[in-house]
């Protein structure tokens, strides 16, 4: 079992509408968990951090974290057509690492 | 600015050489990482650092080595030994040394074999 776990998509989505993105992750002792955002050629960009269950909000971005579930995920609210992008999960695993997942990738048509 | 600098952008390797990438951040950062990034995959890890003269392996060591000399740098050298090197290679630091702390990436540096 891969460490965390992302499905790669693409997702495709309408501009407007909420794009909702999963993660799975294998370490229960894991305490901290990030999402970002990876435009084509460029490195991955933070989005949120997010440490204890429940619900984040940051503008049009939310992150949700169940750790009895071993997941976590982001929604984008009102997607548009710059929301394309690969979306990478990462997760601290075995206390001393951050291990990213392969990502996401979302379209957003317009 | 505070940030992280990597370079060069692009760098060319011939097969059998050995080349070194750079990595500098003046965040004050403790932890820094090394991850490669291939076509179309996620990142995974190389090497990470939690403190000045200290480092340990990732998930694919082989055929790459590091140093921490000082606190903002953390060079990384791809072997001859790394068989397969053209990737984008991205460095990253955070605050604290246990992966629990937001980290931020440097642009990136494309390595190609010719």
């Amino acid at each position: 079992q891969k460490e965390v776990e992302q499905n790669s998509g693409p997702l495709s989505v309408p501009e407007g509408a909420i794009a909702s993105l999963n993660c799975t992750y294998s370490d229960r002792g894991s305490q901290s968990f990030f999402w970002y955002r990876q435009y084509s050629g460029k490195s991955p960009e933070l989005i949120m951090s997010i440490y204890s269950n429940g619900d984040k909000e940051d503008g049009r971005f939310t992150a949700q974290l169940n750790k009895a579930s071993q997941y976590v995920s982001l929604l984008i609210r009102d997607s548009q057509p710059s929301d394309s992008a690969t979306y990478l999960c990462a997760v601290n695993i075995d206390g001393n690492k951050l291990v990213f997942g392969a990502g996401t990738i979302l379209r957003v048509k317009s | 600015d505070g940030g992280i600098t990597q370079s060069p952008k692009y760098l060319f390797r011939k097969e059998g050489q050995n080349v070194t990438l750079s990595c500098e951040q003046n965040l004050n950062h403790d932890a820094m990482y090394w991850y490669r990034q291939d076509p179309g995959q996620g990142l995974r890890l190389i090497y990470y650092s939690q403190i000045v003269n200290d480092f340990q392996k990732g998930d694919i060591a082989e055929g790459y080595s590091v140093s921490r000399e000082k606190k903002e740098s953390f060079p990384l050298t791809v072997t001859s030994a790394q068989k397969n090197p053209t990737a984008f290679y991205l460095c990253a630091s955070s605050i604290a040394g246990l992966g629990d702390t937001e980290a931020f990436f440097g642009q990136g540096t494309r390595l190609t074999v010719v």
